[in-house]
C-alpha cells in the first residue's frame, strides 16, 4: 500500500526541539520531492518546505529558516523535520507529503502528527 | 509572503452548483498556471481535487472542476451533495508554495 506516516508529535515546552519523522511505503521514495505542510488547531493549511529527491537541495517558509531542517534517508525511505526553538505558535498538525503530480500539488498525504508547544 | 484570498463561507442546496474564488496577485496566480485545490473533512488530511489548474486527479469527480482568470482561480462545483460539505483550500506556486486561508463549504 502506497502511504506515509508521520510520528514523532507531542508536547514540548517553549524552546524545545522535537524531531519529526516520516516513514514512505509502496512507493520508489528516491524518486520524489517532498514537503511538510503544518495546520494549527482550527486554521488553515501552511506549507513548511520541501527537499529534492537526493537531499541536495531544501526550501523552507521564511518565517522558520533557521530553527527548522528538512532532511531524508532514501535508505530508510524517511523524511524527517526537526524543529528547534519551538513557540506556542508552532503548535499544529505537521503532515508529510509527496510532491506529485506538479508544483503544489500534492496527492499523496500523511495521517498528519500533532505537535504541541506549551508550558 | 504571497496571500491568497479565500471566502470564508460559501453554501448551497443539494443538486445547486457553487463557487468558490482564490484571489492572489500577477506574482502568483497571475504568473503560474500551477494552482491547486484542497478538500478537507474535519480530523481528516486534506484531499487533493484539482490541480494545474483544470486537472483532476484520477478518482475525483468530474463535478469538480477549475478554471483561472487574471490573478483569481475558482473552483467550481456542481450536483451539490451532502459528502461535499467541508472546508477548501486552494494552493498556488509562485517559487514558494501558498495556501489560502479556507473555505468552509455548507451544504443546506
Amino acid at each position: 500500500e502506497v502511504q506515509l506516516v508521520e510520528s514523532g508529535g507531542g508536547l514540548v515546552q517553549p524552546g524545545g526541539s522535537l524531531r519529526l519523522s516520516c516513514a514512505a511505503s509502496g512507493f520508489t521514495f528516491s524518486r520524489y520531492w517532498m514537503t511538510w505542510v503544518r495546520q494549527a488547531p482550527g486554521k488553515g493549511l501552511e506549507w513548511v518546505g520541501n527537499i529534492k529527491e537526493d537531499g541536495t537541495a531544501k526550501y523552507y517558509m521564511d518565517s522558520l529558516k533557521g530553527r527548522f531542517t528538512i532532511s531524508r534517508d532514501n535508505a530508510k525511505n524517511s523524511l524527517f523535520l526537526q524543529v528547534n526553538s519551538l513557540r506556542v505558535e508552532d503548535t499544529a498538525v505537521y503532515y508529510c507529503v509527496r510532491d506529485e503530480p506538479g508544483y503544489g500539488a500534492y496527492e499523496l498525504w500523511g495521517q498528519g502528527t500533532l505537535v504541541t508547544v506549551s508550558s | 509572503q504571497s496571500a491568497l484570498t479565500q471566502p470564508a463561507s460559501v453554501s448551497g442546496s443539494p443538486g445547486q452548483w457553487i463557487t468558490i474564488s482564490c484571489t492572489g496577485t500577477s506574482s502568483d496566480i497571475g504568473s503560474y498556471n500551477f494552482v491547486s485545490w484542497y478538500q478537507q473533512h474535519p480530523d481528516k488530511a486534506p484531499k487533493l481535487m484539482i490541480y494545474e489548474v483544470t486537472k483532476r486527479p484520477s478518482g475525483v469527480s468530474n463535478r469538480f472542476s477549475g478554471s483561472k482568470s487574471g490573478n483569481t482561480a475558482s473552483l467550481t462545483i456542481s450536483g451539490l451533495e451532502a459528502e461535499d460539505e467541508a472546508d477548501y483550500y486552494c494552493c498556488s506556486y509562485a517559487g514558494s508554495v501558498f495556501f489560502g486561508g479556507g473555505t468552509r463549504l455548507t451544504v443546506l
